[in-house]
């Protein structure tokens, strides 16, 4: 089993529709969480940190779950521009520099 | 605004041949990491350093090393060159608050 595991897609959605995606992990000692953005052929950018009590950030909504151990990334009213590769990131649990990357969840936003 | 700088953005090397990829932060970080990113694998990490002339090998460390003698820069040596090791490299340091990348160096091992 994958330490951090997410969906590969792609997700084809219309534009001005939500669209969520979830990341589940397998260390339950991981305390930091993080969405990253990575456009094509381009770096990750971080997106947001995810805290416990889940977090807003305009048409973005973080959340977390610690029982069952995934969190999850919810757009509202998506933009073309939201086109991208969206990237699950967890702490190792022992370190909080050093994270362990999901695969990437791609999302199309069609016109 | 904070920047991690890559010298390469797209690399050519031949099998065999000694590779060096350069990286320098401008944000006084200790923490910095070098990754390979290979589709459908997410990142890698294949060594971090956490100071100055400090390193520890991360999940791939095998046909690499790694070189930080000034806070600043943290050097990828590819020791001889394969074509396994074509890929997407990454270069980032760090703050408990999350990564800075540089924009990576696409390098091609024909």
């Amino acid at each position: 089993r994958k330490e951090v595991e997410q969906d590969p897609g792609p997700f084809n959605v219309p534009e001005g529709a939500t669209v969520a995606f979830n990341c589940t992990y397998s260390n339950s000692a991981s305390q930091s969480f993080f969405w990253y953005r990575q456009d094509c052929r381009k770096e990750p950018k971080l997106l947001m940190s995810v805290y416990s009590s889940g977090n807003e950030d305009g048409r973005f909504t973080a959340q977390l779950n610690r029982a069952s151990q995934y969190i999850s990334l919810l757009i509202r009213d998506s933009k073309l521009s939201d086109s991208a590769t969206y990237l699950c990131v967890v702490n190792g649990g022992d370190s909080n520099y050093q994270l362990i990357w999901g695969a990437g969840t791609k999302l199309i936003i069609k016109p | 605004d904070v920047k991690v700088t890559q010298s390469s953005r797209y690399l050519v090397k031949r099998t065999g041949e000694k590779v060096f990829l350069e990286c320098v932060q401008d944000m006084d970080h200790e923490n910095m990491f070098w990754y390979r990113q290979d589709p459908g694998l997410g990142l890698r990490l294949i060594y971090f350093s956490y100071d100055v002339k400090m390193k520890e090998k991360g999940d791939i460390p095998e046909g690499y090393s790694v070189s930080r003698e000034k806070k600043e820069r943290f050097s990828l040596i590819l020791e001889s060159a394969s074509t396994n090791q074509t890929s997407m490299y990454l270069c980032a340091s760090s703050t408990p608050g999350g990564y800075t990348f540089g924009s990576g160096t696409r390098l091609t091992v024909v």
